[in-house]
């Protein structure tokens, strides 16, 4: 299994408040994406990094932000929390782009 | 914007039947990757099938591609309980550096 850990694996938060999601994995991959899982949509891509300091948009990243310093940690921010955002999160790595992606085990975010 | 429908969405079998799951896509295909997702759990990498016309077996998996690259489907032989799960199907998306993912087929094989 590819070495990716999240944390923390749940949150309840409160409406307006700031949440910081971990992604750190130990394969040294360029790739990494953060995802959300919602029932009847899917997984959707909030943003991506192709390398430290490297980012950019997916479908939907409004009210999301992202940071990586690191090559192995890769930060998604929700700044002001909303019940929109209650979801599951998933962190992604991949050695080459557009290519086989590995997955954390997901954080389930509650926003009150 | 590259559109993949899976289908069924839902599918409840008893173990020892076989089934049959399809992802249609509105473009051709790049890369074809097939995820299963149990419950809790992230998405993990079944396979991937780039070829049209291309035939994977895993197991009791079999992966088929469309000759025109617009289609594929994953028939599983005597599904076992083991076999639950969400199961994916995604695209690269051309040149890009990202997957497009369809919204997936639940199976819930009872023993």
């Amino acid at each position: 299994d590819a070495g990716i850990t999240q944390s923390p694996r749940h949150k309840v938060t409160e409406t307006g408040t700031p949440v910081t999601l971990r992604c750190h994995q130990t394969e040294n991959h360029r790739y990494m994406y953060w995802y959300r899982q919602d029932p009847g949509h899917g997984l959707r891509l909030i943003h991506y990094s192709y390398g430290v300091k490297d980012t950019d948009k997916g479908e939907v990243s409004d009210g999301y932000s992202v940071s990586r310093s690191k090559t192995e940690d890769f930060l998604l921010t929700l700044e002001s929390a909303t019940s929109s955002q209650t979801s599951v999160y998933f962190c992604a790595i991949s050695g080459r782009p557009s290519y086989e992606q590995y997955f954390g085990p997901g954080t389930r975010l509650t926003v009150t | 914007t590259q559109l993949l429908e899976q289908s069924p969405q839902f599918l409840s079998i008893q173990e020892g039947e076989n089934l049959t799951v399809y992802c249609n896509s509105s473009s051709v295909f790049s890369s074809l990757q097939w995820y299963r997702q149990e419950p809790g759990e992230g998405p993990v990498l079944l396979v991937t099938v780039v070829t049209g016309g291309e035939v994977k077996k895993l197991k009791r998996l079999t992966f088929q591609f469309g000759d025109a690259r617009k289609d594929s489907s994953l028939h599983i032989t005597a599904a076992q309980p083991g076999d639950t799960g969400l199961y994916l199907c995604a695209d690269a998306q051309g040149d890009t550096d990202k997957l497009i993912f369809g919204t997936g087929t639940r199976l819930q094989v009872f023993p």
